[in-house]
């Protein structure tokens, strides 16, 4: 079963568009992490939101973490090509001080349009 | 400053043969986790180490799987007698603290 599910799963829009991806979950978690994973690599980490309601702004892109850090966002403004990847979310369950496993979900696939 | 490492990149097996991958943390990280992926997934967790303990492990890891990190620095990850199921890329990540986790590019093992 899949602690979180991300939507939607593919994305294709043509350059300047906007877009959200959704990140929900029954469970709560400590702090959400994104990542971007290129085909053939490893997930790069984005950002990590731990308190719930956070926003977080890296250039374009906005990172919520919802009020109940059940659930999180990624917004996008005016996609370029190379935003092109897949979005992962990651949920962590702390224990005690340090970061337990990650629960992932299985991603968005973003393809930008020139 | 170098990120986690990973090698091989790539692995190419017979089926029935006996595989071993490394990771190299970053160093100073004192948490270690190995992650598998399949096409069209997000990756599933395997095994974390804190030091040289293997803290927890998962369902998904057969008597076939094995991983250590025996100075609490590197870890291996061994795979016996490979599966074509076994197929997937296999990843390892650090974290020095509570909140974040860096990942290797992976090694893709193939089993033909």
């Amino acid at each position: 079963t899949q602690l979180l599910e991300q939507s939607p799963q593919f994305l294709s829009i043509q350059e300047g568009e906007n877009l959200t991806v959704y990140c929900n979950s029954s469970s709560v978690f400590s702090s959400l992490q994104w990542y971007r994973q290129e085909p053939g690599e490893g997930p790069v980490l984005l950002v990590t939101v731990v308190t719930g309601g956070e926003v977080k702004k890296l250039k374009r892109l906005t990172f919520q973490f919802g009020d109940a850090r059940k659930d999180s966002s990624l917004h996008i403004t005016a996609a370029q090509p190379g935003d092109t990847g897949l979005y992962l979310c990651a949920g962590a369950r702390r224990r005690g001080s340090t970061l337990g496993r990650l629960y992932f979900g299985r991603g968005t696939q973003l393809t930008v349009w020139p | 400053d170098t990120g986690v490492s990973q090698n091989p990149r790539h692995k190419i097996t017979k089926r029935g043969q006996n595989v071993t991958f490394r990771c190299d943390p970053i160093s100073e990280h004192n948490r270690l986790y190995w992650y598998r992926q399949t096409l069209g997934q997000g990756p599933e967790f395997l095994t974390y180490f804190q030091n040289e303990a293997q803290l927890e492990k998962s369902r998904l890891l057969s008597d076939r799987f094995s991983a250590e990190r025996p100075k609490g620095s590197f870890s291996t990850l061994e795979i016996q007698r490979t599966e074509q199921g076994d197929s997937a890329m296999y990843l390892c990540a650090s974290s020095p603290r509570n909140t974040e986790a860096f990942f290797g590019q992976g090694t893709r093992l193939t089993v033909v």
